[in-house]
């Protein structure tokens, strides 16, 4: 099973709320990442958990907030958002953490979660 | 600081032409890790390849190629006879050591014609 599974496919949601994104993947790796990509611009990452541990955060608002319960799972917590963080936020997951030197790494994306804040 | 550099926005093609799609970098770190992503009017992203700067061998996937040089700090990716399938968004990426500060080139929209 090579898939990365992300709910919700598509939210809409008002600068007062609080939401999560959900992200998991049964592929037994110990790196997962949250991308934020909008509108015909690359994607920029976001946060990298390596084992569990929160071990890259790009700078990201507060605004957002990770989580990583388990090696299968990784949320990202939403929470007075701006229109501006409207976008597609995607997540992937790999076999390789960040930084391991000579071993072949795939990573494998989610479809991604739609936002749309109001 | 670094930087990635896709200098071409769009390339047409048609059907069974060889594409090579052009990606220059500039870091300051000695260790360093390249990579090639595929995006298709779907819009989920699909890694294709990583790469380490130690790692200067050239890497053939089926009809996909990719030729490091250091030396002109570029990562070329060539489609050998493209196929419609390949009309897409690449993007070539560059991260430091620990992965950290991951920088995306503004991406290569390929359209393959029939």
């Amino acid at each position: 099973d090579t898939e990365v599974t992300q709910t919700p496919k598509h939210l809409v949601m008002g600068m007062t709320n609080k939401k999560s994104l959900k992200c998991e993947q049964h592929m037994g790796h110990r790196a997962m990442y949250w991308y934020k990509q909008k509108a015909k611009k690359p994607p920029e990452l976001m946060f990298v958990y390596s084992y569990e541990k929160l071990s890259i955060n790009e700078s990201v608002p507060s605004r957002f907030s990770p989580e990583c319960p388990n090696s299968s799972l990784l949320n990202l917590h939403l929470h007075a958002l701006q229109p501006e963080d409207s976008a597609l936020y995607l997540c992937a997951s790999s076999h390789v953490p960040p930084g391991r030197t000579g071993e072949r790494e795939t990573q494998y994306f989610g479809p991604g979660t739609r936002l749309l804040v109001l | 600081a670094q930087k990635v550099t896709q200098a071409q926005t769009e390339i047409s093609v048609v059907e069974k032409e060889d594409v090579t799609l052009d990606c220059v970098y500039e870091t300051r770190d000695t260790t360093y890790y390249l990579f090639w992503y595929k995006q298709p009017p779907s819009g989920e992203l699909v890694f294709l390849i990583r790469r380490n700067s130690f790692d200067e061998q050239n890497e053939i996937s089926g009809r996909y190629s990719w030729n490091f040089q250091k030396s002109t700090s570029s990562f070329n990716f060539t489609i050998t006879a493209s196929q419609v399938v390949d009309s897409a968004v690449y993007f070539c990426a560059l991260s430091g050591t620990g992965g950290f500060k991951t920088i995306f080139g503004a991406g290569t929209r390929l359209f393959v014609k029939a």
